[in-house]
Formats: C-alpha cells, sequence, structure tokens
C-alpha cells in the first residue's frame, strides 16, 4: 500500500529552527508538495520538490531524497505565526497526491 | 480574486437528510477536487473532475455524487447523509497535474464543516 509518514506533533521555540521530517512509500513518484494548515483554515501551498536537492524559499526549505524515500521541511527564525499543521504530499504515478496525517507545530515564546 | 469558493460553511444534517456543497473558482483551472479532512487522517479524496462535464471516483466516493457543468462549478451532494459523513469538506483546483514550470500545486476553498446528527 502507499504510505506517508510524519511526525504527529512537535514543539519549538520562538526564533529557533525545527525540522520536519516525512518519509512516504508510494507506486512512483511524480513529485512531493509541502502545505501548511493554520487551524480551522484551508492548506495553503509551501514548496514542491521534484528532483533531489534542497528547495529554499525565504525562511522556509524543502529536502528531498529520492532514493531514500524522504523530505524534510525546514523552517527557520520560527515566529508564532509558523504555529500550524504542515501536510507532506506525495504524487503518485497516476498522478494521484497522497497525503500525510500532518504535523501540528506547536511554537513557544 | 476570490479563488476558490464554498459554500454553505457550516451545515447540521440529520441522517437521511440530502445537501449540496457548491465549489467555484475563478482562477479558470480545469482540475477540481473534493476532499474530506477528518482527525488524525490526511486528506482524503473523494471525487476529481479533469475539466467540464467529465467526474472520476477517488479514494472515498461511496455516499457521495458529484456534478461538473461548468468548467468553474464542481457540486459535491449527499443523497441519505449519515453519521460517518461528518467531516471537513475542502474543494480544490489545479491549472494541470503537472508540465513545465506549472507544479500542479492545489488552491483550497475555506472548508465545509458538516455535522451529521
Amino acid at each position: 500500500g502507499q504510505n506517508i509518514d510524519q511526525p504527529t506533533e512537535m514543539t519549538a521555540t520562538e526564533g529557533a529552527i525545527v525540522q520536519i521530517n516525512c518519509t512516504y512509500q508510494t507506486s512512483g513518484f511524480n513529485g512531493l508538495f509541502w502545505y501548511q494548515q493554520h487551524a480551522g483554515e484551508a492548506p495553503t501551498f509551501l514548496s514542491y520538490n521534484v528532483l533531489d536537492g534542497l528547495e529554499e524559499k525565504g525562511r522556509f526549505s524543502s529536502f528531498l531524497s529520492r532514493s531514500k524515500g524522504y523530505s524534510y521541511l525546514l523552517l527557520k527564525e520560527l515566529q508564532m505565526k509558523d504555529s500550524a499543521s504542515y501536510l507532506c504530499a506525495v504524487r503518485d504515478s497516476n498522478y494521484q497526491l497522497i497525503w500525510g496525517a500532518g504535523t501540528k507545530l506547536i511554537i513557544k515564546p | 480574486n476570490a479563488g476558490v469558493t464554498q459554500t454553505p460553511k457550516f451545515r447540521v444534517l440529520k441522517t437521511g437528510q440530502s445537501m449540496t456543497l457548491l465549489c467555484a473558482q475563478d482562477m479558470n483551472h480545469e482540475y477540481m477536487y473534493w476532499y474530506r479532512q477528518d482527525p488524525g487522517m490526511g486528506l482524503r479524496l473523494i471525487h476529481y473532475s479533469v475539466g467540464e462535464g467529465t467526474t472520476a471516483k477517488g479514494e472515498v466516493p461511496d455516499g457521495y455524487n458529484v456534478s461538473r457543468l461548468k468548467k468553474q462549478n464542481f457540486l459535491l451532494g449527499l443523497e441519505s447523509a449519515a453519521p460517518s459523513q461528518t467531516s471537513v469538506y475542502f474543494c480544490a483546483s489545479s491549472y494541470s497535474t503537472s508540465g513545465g514550470a506549472n507544479t500542479g500545486e492545489l488552491f483550497f476553498g475555506e472548508g465545509s464543516r458538516l455535522t451529521v446528527l
């Protein structure tokens, strides 16, 4: 079966750095997405990786290793507004998105 | 620019009642999707459409029907609601699944919170 694994919850301190991991086992691979979802709101697109390596966007970076079935989202200089759930999703060989259950990130002052 | 708009935002139904959720997008996207989101689970695809007049089943289609009569609208119907359909429903759209500089990212509506008693 197809599976996406992410930690259920993480806690970090304002101003610090946090890394959210995602491992996947899917039928084929056509890209990996990270979305941010604040409580009670819709998911919003953060990043996309289709080739191995690091993609950087301001305070957020996303890394992919296709051979290891592994990705991480790195958040730097954490702010209170970064408290949210972070969803990892992989597009499989049929171009269907397989979603992880999400990681709830709690930022403490 | 409204993006993706869902109506209604909240609804309470009794078991056996029917209802329709409406999704409208103004980005001229070809692809539209209906997901449900339940605690502790990833988003699950109910139905999707790759263009006007087309629909296809997703991962959890039972108990739901959809229609895409116009490109900008995607309707989700519940013919006979059950408590197991209590969930948050998200509509999403995308330009395409992939191609060129386009990642095929999804744009989501704000969600519709449905409770079935």
